[in-house]
């Protein structure tokens, strides 16, 4: 099992440039999320889904753009970068227990991103 | 919505010393308290959770402990190795809430 695949691990912008962040999971987890971690910082949460089909602001969501293409994917989209969102983005996944008990966010690697 | 707290922010022992990481939460309904480990250069990792209706956990040199009264919850490691150095983060959240409230980390560092 992969686990939760983030794509590009590295990524260099010029300011007003536009890209999009992938993410995929392969545990059928209903929960996806998109945070931004500052240099010596704490997890920031930007957007996430709890199913397939949603999608809600978290704390940081301006600047920032996401698509829950299926269950699998959840993509995060900058329309114009700024120096400001410098940062390394990390997905994240988590399913479901009995009840609808939370379980455990899974992390991918992490997408370093610069922009100048 | 959430807020959870978490103390101290840097914290260092000595090797084969324990360590006590504290978050406090808001939310009085929160159920759910993983602790996730992140070494430098990274991705954050769970390394023990503990659920509301057990007052502790423990796996090997790492245990957990819940005071719903008081709404806090702890990280306790003990026999603390150079290899425990990293960024710790507690989080919480509610059934069916559909995200979690993480702390601010806490940067233990071991000293050989």
């Amino acid at each position: 099992n992969a686990g939760v695949t983030q794509t590009p691990k590295f990524q260099v912008l010029k300011t007003g440039q536009s890209m999009t962040l992938q993410c995929a999971q392969d545990m059928n987890h209903n929960s996806m999320y998109w945070y931004r971690q500052d240099p010596g910082m704490g997890l920031r949460l930007i957007y996430y889904s709890a199913s397939e089909g949603t999608t809600d602001k978290g704390e940081v969501p301006n600047g920032y753009n996401v698509s829950r293409l299926n269950k699998r994917e959840f993509s995060l989209r900058l329309e114009s970068a700024a120096p400001s969102q410098t940062s390394v983005y990390f997905c994240a996944s988590s399913g479901r227990g009995t009840g609808g008990s939370n379980q455990p966010q899974h992390f991918g690697d992490g997408t370093r991103l610069s922009i100048l | 919505g959430e807020n959870v707290e978490q103390h101290p922010s840097t914290l260092s022992v000595q090797e084969g010393d324990s360590a006590v990481i504290k978050c406090t939460y808001s939310d009085s309904a929160s159920n759910y308290f993983p602790w996730y480990k992140q070494e430098l250069g990274k991705r954050p990792q769970l390394i023990i959770d503990i659920r509301s209706n057990v007052g502790e956990k423990k796996d090997q040199r790492i245990a957990v402990t819940l005071n719903k009264t008081a709404k806090h919850f702890s990280l306790h490691i003990t026999e603390t190795q150079p290899e425990d150095s990293a960024v710790y983060f507690c989080a919480a959240s509610r059934t069916n809430a559909g995200k979690s409230t993480f702390g601010d980390g806490t940067t233990l560092t071991v000293k050989p």
